[in-house]
């Protein structure tokens, strides 16, 4: 069964500095995700993207942040310079298309997730 | 105001009691309502979905959504231990889903 894949599994890293954060989505599917959620709380949407930009974002996706799709397979999500509250489990998602009405939902398939620690 | 509201427990139960997990959202134009399960150190996966009002069976789990009080339930009828999980309330319009705080689950033996 075909499965949303993340690398690493758990990241340390030192405040200030870069990290990429690894998906590989469902081959077929086209809209991408990115989710974080600190521990013990609640699982946050931070991006969306489809068509090789990005769609929507939320508020915690400031300019510290940004995703790319390098190639046909991977969906990346970069922190340039990061804090010790970006220490948390990011998700990635796909989702084939797009909802629309009762038959026409699309699930979004999570990832494992990558635990970020920032020391 | 939170877009959607989870009392996140813990909530411990016997196994075989009913369970009743709720959650309350504020947007109205949320069109989808989902179940989400998530066990530990893992993603979340999706457990059921509804769109609009009304109830959505599928074996010992039924969703129900009343969209006039904003109100999103999903019950468990003869809980197993292998039920134990958190689980996430969410919702979606367009391709902006929002989740709830979740809310641990442990059935007993």
């Amino acid at each position: 069964e075909p499965e949303v894949t993340q690398t690493p599994s758990h990241q340390v890293t030192q405040m200030g500095q870069e990290v990429i954060l690894r998906c590989v989505p469902i081959s077929n599917h086209l809209y991408f995700y990115w989710y974080r959620q600190i521990l013990g709380q609640k699982v946050e949407f931070l991006v969306s993207f489809y068509n090789n930009e990005i769609s929507e974002k939320s508020e915690i996706f400031d300019d510290q942040f940004s995703v790319e799709r390098p190639d046909g397979s991977n969906f990346t999500l970069k922190i340039r310079s990061t804090k010790l509250e970006d220490s948390a489990m990011y998700f990635c998602a796909s989702k084939e298309r797009t909802s629309g009405g009762l038959l026409l939902y699309n699930e979004q398939f999570f990832g494992p997730g990558t635990r970020l620690t920032v020391l | 105001q939170k877009e959607v509201e989870q009392d996140p427990g813990p909530l411990s139960v016997p196994e075989g009691a009913i369970v009743s997990l709720n959650c309350t959202y504020s947007n109205s134009a949320f069109q989808y309502f989902m179940w989400y399960r998530q066990y530990s150190r893992k993603g979340p996966e999706l457990l059921m979905y509804t769109y609009s009002s009304g109830n959505k069976e599928d074996g010992r789990f039924t969703a129900q959504v009343d969209k006039s009080s904003k109100y999103i339930s999903l019950f468990i009828r003869d809980s197993q231990p292998s039920d134990s999980a958190t689980y996430l309330c969410a919702t979606l319009t367009n391709n902006d889903m929002r989740f709830g705080a979740g809310t641990r689950l442990t059935v007993k033996p």
